[in-house]
């Protein structure tokens, strides 16, 4: 069954730090991947989204994601976090052809610790 | 500010009840899609409409329906209300049919609760 899993509920990190958000799917054909992010009282916003090519993916903000095939796995990664980071991310996988079949993950709530 | 305008922002009824949510989407933007994210079902997408036919549908409710105007704005009509059907509903818009792997612009959302 196609799924997206999300193993991390919460995660805190300090000001300055680096960020990895851990994503692994199960898809049958090559997925369309996606980061979106909401911040508290807002809608999703679209970070990055891999398609073919080049597996290392740059996004808005800062953020980056390594589509791994071999680990079925996109992770999301920052290298200096702010503040203004803390949020919940999401990560959905889907095919081109239908928009009836995305799956979102259950999100990762991001906390800064000043 | 995403551009996509949505109304009301919070809306309290009673189970059994029937209730319309709007969507305004961007200028220029032809479909629309509308998600739900409640804290038992996570976010899903229910239904996409692209210049006023429907595209793509999802988890979506029987008892759900929507329909998108000829000036493009949206609505969504949820009836015979259950207590879980409280959650936020989102709206989302972009330019392309396919557009749903383009970027999309989503709402602040709609809070439903139902009581």
């Amino acid at each position: 069954a196609q799924s997206v899993t999300q193993p991390d509920i919460h995660i805190t990190v300090s000001e300055g730090a680096s960020l990895e958000l851990r994503c692994n799917y199960s898809y049958g054909a090559t997925p369309y991947l996606f980061w979106y992010v909401q911040s508290p009282g807002q809608g999703l916003q679209l970070l990055l989204k891999y398609f073919s090519g080049d597996t290392l993916v740059q996004g808005i903000k800062g953020f980056e994601a390594e589509f791994k095939r071999s680990q079925s796995s996109f992770n999301l990664r920052k290298p200096s976090v702010h503040w203004s980071d803390a949020a919940e991310y999401f990560c959905a996988v889907g095919p081109y052809s239908s928009a009836s079949k995305i799956i979102f993950g259950s999100g990762t709530r991001l906390s800064i610790r000043p | 500010d995403s551009g996509v305008t949505q109304t009301p922002k919070h809306l309290i009824t009673a189970t059994g009840q029937r209730v319309t949510l709007r969507c305004s989407p961007r200028s220029g933007d032809l479909s629309v899609y509308w998600y739900q994210q409640s804290l038992d079902q996570g976010l899903q997408f229910l239904i996409q409409y692209y210049n006023g036919e429907e595209r793509a549908k999802g988890n979506i409710l029987e008892r759900f329906s929507a329909q998108q105007f000829p000036d493009l704005h949206s609505e969504l009509n949820l009836s015979s209300l259950e207590l879980g059907d409280s959650a936020l509903y989102f709206c989302a818009s972009s330019v392309h049919r396919e557009g749903w792997t383009d970027t999309q612009y989503f709402g602040p959302g709609t809070r439903l609760t139902v009581l």
